[in-house]
């Protein structure tokens, strides 16, 4: 079984300061990992997948994350955020057979401040 | 295209009642799949499908039921409803791909049940 870590819940940062927000998973089993995106009373939307090859994945809306497999990490990042990055964050992975259930961690909320 | 769509937006209910929360989609996926969104909890798949007459338990299938007579349609069903249920709804489907395809993510339907 496959398990996501986001240790943050929130993180506050001002507008066009960087950003990382942290994944950690754990998996008996090779693993597929994503980053989806939340903004108020909508449904998710995929920012980025890793699923084999170059462990830098970049995504949507400048954001990139880099695979680690070492450290099971999958985080995050952005060189320069904006206030309409403000949203939901989740980590999620799922296994690499058949249909893909995701398991989600429990969310970063983003607050980009002017 | 309309996507994934989903019905009611919004819906009370009391302890012990039924209902069903409609899902649709137009982009002739073969996969969908329910999740749950809890505070704190991220989401959690409940039941999904791999194509019209087929479908699965995910992690947390008790208490609600689903079937998929067509490629387009996978209603999720409560027989009595409980407080345990309250919970943001989300309806998801994806193409049958060779590789983890891209899950599309409905609006979400927001349920209390008192």
């Amino acid at each position: 079984a496959q398990s996501v870590t986001q240790l943050d819940s929130q993180v506050p940062v001002f507008e066009e300061a960087p950003v990382e927000l942290r994944c950690n998973y754990s998996s008996s089993v090779s693993v597929y990992l994503f980053w989806y995106v939340q903004y108020p009373n909508q449904g998710l939307q995929l920012l980025l997948k890793y699923l084999s090859g170059s462990t830098l994945v970049k995504g949507i809306n400048g954001f990139e994350a880099e695979f680690n497999k070492s450290q099971t990490s999958f985080h995050l990042r952005k060189p320069s955020v904006h206030i309409s990055d403000t949203a939901e964050y989740f980590c999620a992975v799922s296994d690499n057979t058949g249909f893909q259930k995701l398991v989600f961690g429990t969310g970063t909320r983003l607050l980009v401040s002017p | 295209n309309a996507g994934v769509t989903q019905t009611p937006k919004f819906q009370v209910l009391k302890t012990g009642q039924s209902m069903t929360l409609q899902c649709a989609q137009d982009m002739n996926h073969e996969y969908m799949s329910w999740y749950r969104q809890d505070p704190g909890m991220g989401l959690r798949l409940i039941h999904y499908s791999v194509g019209a007459g087929i479908t699965d338990q995910g992690e947390v299938p008790n208490g609600y039921n689903v079937s998929r007579s067509t490629t387009e349609d996978f209603p999720l069903r409560l027989l009595s409803a409980a407080p345990s249920q309250t919970s943001v709804y989300f309806c998801a489907s994806s193409h049958k791909g060779r590789f983890q395809e891209t899950q599309y993510f409905g609006p979400g339907t927001r349920l209390l049940v008192l």
